[in-house]
């Protein structure tokens, strides 16, 4: 069966510091990829950052990073210098070329204090 | 001009009634998804489409039905709508984007749906 886990409900950082949202995942389909959204309180959802599961090296998108971690499958998601914007949802999910769909965590939310 | 709009943004009905939610594109994509979004629970989908003559149920679509009218449209309707169908809801759309992206998905702005 696949699925996307996030661990963490909540999470507090300071600003101007990094922060790591947890994600795990489980599938057996070798061509996969990892996506992070988030979710501000207005509600839309804002694509952040893909890793494909055959790409090298890990992918980065301004201040966020993905580190992955193929064998322990694991993507999880990195803000560096965080900023008060950053408070959100943060969703987790990932596609398998198996099965053309999209499985979502259930999400992280980031307070990013003053 | 948004890529992905949906409409109605907000919406309050009572239950019984039939009521269409409606989507369209503008980033030239064929495939298609309805999602609803409860708290805690994450994005659970509902439909998806790969073109207009493909329709497929995603893992909650009891309650629901789903038109694609056009490359571009995607309508998701609630027959006789319940109060356990208040949720928000999103239309996404995606196409595989060889290089960087693999196959993202845009999501619209969402529609917040509640049943009386």
């Amino acid at each position: 069966a696949q699925k996307i886990t996030q661990t963490q409900p909540g999470m507090f950082v300071q600003e101007k510091e990094a922060v790591t949202l947890d994600c795990t995942y489980d599938t057996s389909d070798p061509s996969y990829g990892l996506f992070w959204y988030k979710q501000p309180s207005s509600g839309e959802m804002i694509f952040l950052i893909y890793q494909g599961s055959y790409d090298q090296q890990n992918a980065t998108e301004g201040r966020y990073s993905l580190n992955f971690q193929k064998a322990r499958k694991s993507a999880n998601l990195v803000i560096s210098a965080s900023q008060l914007g950053d408070s959100a949802m943060y969703f987790c999910a990932f596609f398998t070329s198996g099965t053309y769909k999209y499985i979502f965590g259930t999400g992280t939310r980031l307070k990013v204090l003053a | 001009d948004a890529d992905v709009t949906q409409t109605p943004r907000n919406r309050i009905t009572k239950t019984g009634k039939r009521i269409m939610l409606e989507c369209s594109q503008t980033k030239g994509h064929d495939r298609m998804y309805w999602y609803r979004q409860d708290p805690g629970l994450g994005l659970r989908l509902i439909y998806y489409s790969f073109d207009v003559k493909d329709i497929n149920k995603g893992e909650i679509s009891d309650g629901y039905s789903v038109s694609r009218q056009a490359q571009a449209k995607f309508s998701l309707s609630l027959e006789s709508a319940i109060p356990n169908q208040t949720a928000l809801y999103f239309c996404a759309t995606s196409d595989l984007e060889r290089g960087t992206k693999g196959e993202t998905q845009y999501f619209g702005p969402g529609t917040r749906l509640l049943v009386l």
